[in-house]
């Protein structure tokens, strides 16, 4: 069964860092990017960017340029999501999800169940 | 930045068609992806490449790309259908969702 696997929810307080990670079982991880969707709560999709796990290539959205850190270890199949130093507005729910193709501008076939951060002091 | 829109409801008896658009400049010149989320779930590719379904979806779930406007069709309406729509669509390497269309079974 191809499926994308995350880590569990996460409380966290301002300023302190978070890496959320995403396991990839079921199709060859290297041939597909894996883009990363955030969802605050009650509102709609926001694409964050992707990576491609072969290259560790990245396209990020302007809107979160600068404030997240894509990476994958293709050795475990497994792509990451890291903040520095996170905020109260980074509280949300947190998607990765694999690409139809190995195209780079493709949908999204397979998602995660998603991981909640929690941002409060 | 590119922006797709939709309408935020639509409401459709059990057996009748659904419609939901997706508006956007010139969106017919690209691909366009549909989601379908349920309470509490992840989203779901229901539609891809405008008019494909991937394998498990439904085929009352249809799709068309013209002009400045997609159309989701759901013909026959089953109460399960209940879910938020997200039109999605790419454009200068970056990926515009909408803000979703939240479908109401009667």
């Amino acid at each position: 069964e191809v499926q994308l696997v995350q880590s569990g929810a996460e409380v966290k307080k301002p300023g302190e860092s978070l890496k959320i990670s995403c396991k990839g079982s079921g199709y060859s991880f290297t041939n597909y990017w894996i883009g990363w969707v955030r969802q605050l709560p009650g509102k709609g999709l926001e694409w964050m960017g992707i990576i491609y796990p072969d290259d560790s290539e990245t396209r990020n959205s302007p809107s979160f340029q600068g404030q997240v850190t894509f990476s994958v270890d293709k050795s475990i199949n497994t792509a990451y999501l890291q903040w520095s130093s996170l905020k109260a507005s980074d509280s949300g729910m947190y998607y990765c999800a694999r690409s139809h193709s190995s195209s780079w501008n493709d949908g999204y076939d397979i998602w995660g169940q998603g991981t909640m951060v929690t941002v409060s002091s | 930045s590119y922006e797709v829109t939709q309408p935020p409801s639509v409401s459709v008896f059990p057996g009748q068609t659904a419609s939901i658009t997706c508006s956007g400049d010139k969106l017919g010149e690209k691909y366009v992806y549909w989601y379908q989320q349920r309470p509490g779930q992840s989203p779901v590719l229901v539609i891809y490449h405008d008019v494909k379904r991937p394998s498990g979806i439904p085929e009352r779930f249809s799709g068309s790309n013209s002009g400045n406007t997609a159309t989701l069709t759901i013909s026959g309406t089953q109460t399960m259908d209940e879910a938020d729509y997200y039109c999605q669509a790419w454009d200068r390497n970056t990926v515009t969702f909408s803000g979703g269309t939240k479908l109401t079974v009667l």
